[in-house]
């Protein structure tokens, strides 16, 4: 099975920089990828990783180091519209497994 | 910007009847997925479909429910006898391949609830 963990709940400033921590254990995947979800709406994927190492879109960036069973993402020059749940999933064999997710409120 | 489109949006049914959730996957995409999302929980994989036969499927897609690709266009989740614990998100995506590292794309989904 796969256990993904990632905070319930993030604060952050409007402007500022968040970095969402996603930890798992499993016995192996293919990729890990980040998605936003707004309340009431489907997930929109933001990044994935497949090597060790960041990848930068625009203002998120993900992290993956497989030896240590950890991602982030990071979230730069926050927007009110950021608000949002960031969910981490692990991929593999035709099918995403999700984590919990992460609230980001961000204030003005 | 092709996007997955699902209807109806909102389905409400009384327990023990069937209800089909429609989806119209992205055109040129082969492979499909049906999700749930239990209010306040993680989003779960139901099933992956491909070349007109499940590929995987979870514990929780029992003999209740099946997909069915009808035609070229749609894609269908059945749920034959719902209970009050089918009441959940309803998200089905869809991937050009089936490579893990593919993006799976989900439509705006269908609120079930089961009365």
């Amino acid at each position: 099975g796969q256990n993904i963990d990632q905070p319930t709940e993030m604060t952050a400033t409007e402007g500022a920089i968040v970095q969402i921590n996603c930890t798992y254990q499993t016995s192996g995947f293919n990729g890990l990828f980040w998605y936003q979800q707004h309340a009431g709406e489907a997930p929109t994927f933001l990044s994935y990783n497949v090597l060790d190492g960041l990848e930068e879109k625009g203002r998120f960036s993900s992290f993956l180091s497989r030896s240590k069973g950890y991602s982030y993402l990071l979230l730069k020059e926050l927007q009110m519209k950021d608000s949002a749940s960031y969910l981490c999933a692990l991929s593999n064999d035709y099918k995403l497994s999700f984590g919990a997710g992460t609230t980001v409120t961000v204030r003005a | 910007e092709p996007e997955v489109t699902q209807t109806p949006s909102h389905q409400v049914t009384q327990m023990g009847q069937e209800v089909i959730l429609r989806c119209v996957p992205i055109s040129n995409h082969l492979y499909f997925y049906w999700y749930r999302q239990i209010l306040g929980q993680k989003v779960e994989f139901l099933v992956s479909f491909y070349n007109n036969e499940i590929s995987e499927k979870s514990e929780i897609f029992d003999d209740q429910f099946s997909v069915e690709r009808p035609d070229g266009s749609n894609f269908t989740l059945k749920i034959r006898s719902t209970k009050l614990e089918d009441s959940a998100m309803y998200f089905c995506a869809s991937s050009d391949t089936g490579a893990s590292t593919d993006t799976q794309y989900f439509g705006p989904g269908t609120r079930l609830t089961v009365l």
